[in-house]
């Protein structure tokens, strides 16, 4: 089955900086979506990007998909103490199934 | 409040005594899934429902049970638990046709 991997697996950066995390799939999708999940609890959609979309924004949120590369970039700008939580990329397969399928995701933390 | 609603939150049990974990979302979606999320290994879909009385398989089904018979409720049923069922475990649900997935905050199980 497809599978999302994350790269990094932890990222560790300063409050005003911007934060990058990358996204793998495996096999062709419908779309592509990112959570945020702050420690241990529910994930909460950030945005979605469409498969015949190549960049879409969201406030200090910037996701790209390269649908020929398979990968898929978040950029959160300016970040901040708050910004702090898991980041996962979720995939569905172009079959309809609606077998969503997520990545392992991305620790983010900002330090103050 | 639109909302996804798990109960229990914590639960530690014994292998082999039989539980649910109820899950029911006030949105009136379609699309109802279950997960759980391991260390290292991301969120894996147990299963899901695109409606009452229809109800798939997802990556690990294994030892477990779900069923789908009214629109707002999708129970997760563990027959006879086991220590590898350790996990915590999020439900989520859907409007189909948006792909957006809504979450609950999680049970955390632990069997002993």
């Amino acid at each position: 089955s497809q599978q999302g991997e994350e790269d990094p697996q932890a990222l560790s950066i300063q409050e005003g900086e911007n934060a990058t995390m990358n996204c793998s799939y495996k096999t062709s999708i419908n779309n592509l979506q990112w959570y945020r999940q702050n420690s241990g609890r529910g994930l909460v959609h950030l945005i979605l990007i469409r498969s015949n979309e190549r960049e879409k924004h969201s406030g200090r949120l910037r996701v790209t998909l390269d649908t020929s590369k398979k990968s898929s970039s978040l950029l959160i700008t300016a970040s901040r103490a708050a910004d702090t939580a898991s980041y996962f990329c979720a995939t569905d397969a172009t079959s309809g199934t609606y077998k969503y399928i997520f990545g392992t995701g991305t620790r983010l933390k900002v330090l103050a | 409040e639109a909302q996804v609603t798990q109960n229990p939150r914590y639960l530690i049990t014994v292998t082999g005594k039989k539980l649910t974990v109820t899950c029911s979302q006030n949105m009136n979606h379609e699309y109802m899934s279950w997960y759980r999320q391991d260390p290292g290994l991301g969120l894996r879909q147990i299963y899901y429902s695109m409606n009452v009385e229809v109800t798939d398989k997802g990556d690990v089904p294994e030892g477990y049970k779900v069923s789908r018979k009214e629109k707002r409720n999708f129970p997760l049923i563990l027959e006879s638990p086991s220590p590898n069922q350790t996990s915590l475990y999020f439900c989520a649900s859907s409007l189909y046709g948006t792909n957006v997935l809504t979450f609950g905050a999680g049970s955390r199980l632990t069997v002993l």
